[in-house]
């Protein structure tokens, strides 16, 4: 079981919707993250939360637009997104921000852009 | 820029023999953290190792650190079929202390 929870689960999306994936988290965590991660590759960093403030941005495209309405909640807003696009998008929080504080993962939305 | 680097790529074991995955940094890391990773699953923290030089254990698991702390490694002994996934190292980011970055990873297959 995760205490990072994430939805939806699955997600199939044309490249002309408008889509928002979610997560929530608990345990007071003060840095949340979104990772994508492709098959047989590492997750690869996109945002970090610190304290409810963008710190990281790592040159997404403008088609991902994340969100952090307080502290437990994360969102990903997807616009006009491209089949390359299709992956696992994972969320994490780690109890303070900085590499020091081990990340907590939620399940994940497997996304698939057709 | 600077990289993780795990080996090997790709493990397959028999059951009940050992496995070993190393991970190298190109810079220093003040910490270092092991993940594994289930089939179909999500990154799942194992261990964080702060000090040069520190080993720790978690069952069958050993975990090190190494002296220069830009290296690590992950010793299971006797492996089960409940070993089967990926072991990501990661550590902080050098030009970000944000960031987590993760090493490629270790696949691990164990043939009952």
């Amino acid at each position: 079981d995760t205490e990072v929870t994430q939805t939806p689960k699955h997600l199939v999306m044309g490249m002309t919707n408008k889509k928002s994936l979610k997560c929530e988290q608990h345990m007071g965590h003060r840095a949340m993250y979104w990772y994508k991660q492709k098959a047989k590759k590492p997750p690869e960093l996109m945002f970090v939360y610190s304290y409810e403030k963008l710190s990281i941005n790592e040159s997404v495209p403008s088609r991902f637009s994340p969100e952090c309405p307080n502290s437990s909640l994360l969102n990903l807003h997807l616009h006009a997104l491209q089949p390359e696009d299709s992956a696992l998008y994972l969320c994490a929080s780690s109890q303070y921000r900085g590499g020091n504080s081990p990340l907590h993962f939620g399940n994940g939305t497997r996304l698939t852009v057709t | 820029g600077q990289q993780v680097m795990q080996i090997p790529q790709y493990q397959h074991v028999q059951e009940g023999e050992d496995f070993t995955t190393y991970c190298n940094s190109s810079t220093t890391l003040s910490n270092i953290q092991w993940y594994k990773q289930r089939p179909g699953g999500h990154p799942v923290f194992l261990i964080q190792l702060v000090k040069s030089g520190e080993v720790k254990k978690q069952k069958r698991l050993t975990f090190q650190f190494g002296e220069a702390k830009k290296n690590s490694s992950l010793h299971i002994t006797a492996t089960q079929t409940t070993d089967v996934g990926t072991y990501f190292c990661a550590g902080p980011g050098e030009t970000s202390y944000d960031k987590v970055i993760f090493g490629p990873g270790t696949s691990l297959s164990v043939i009952p």
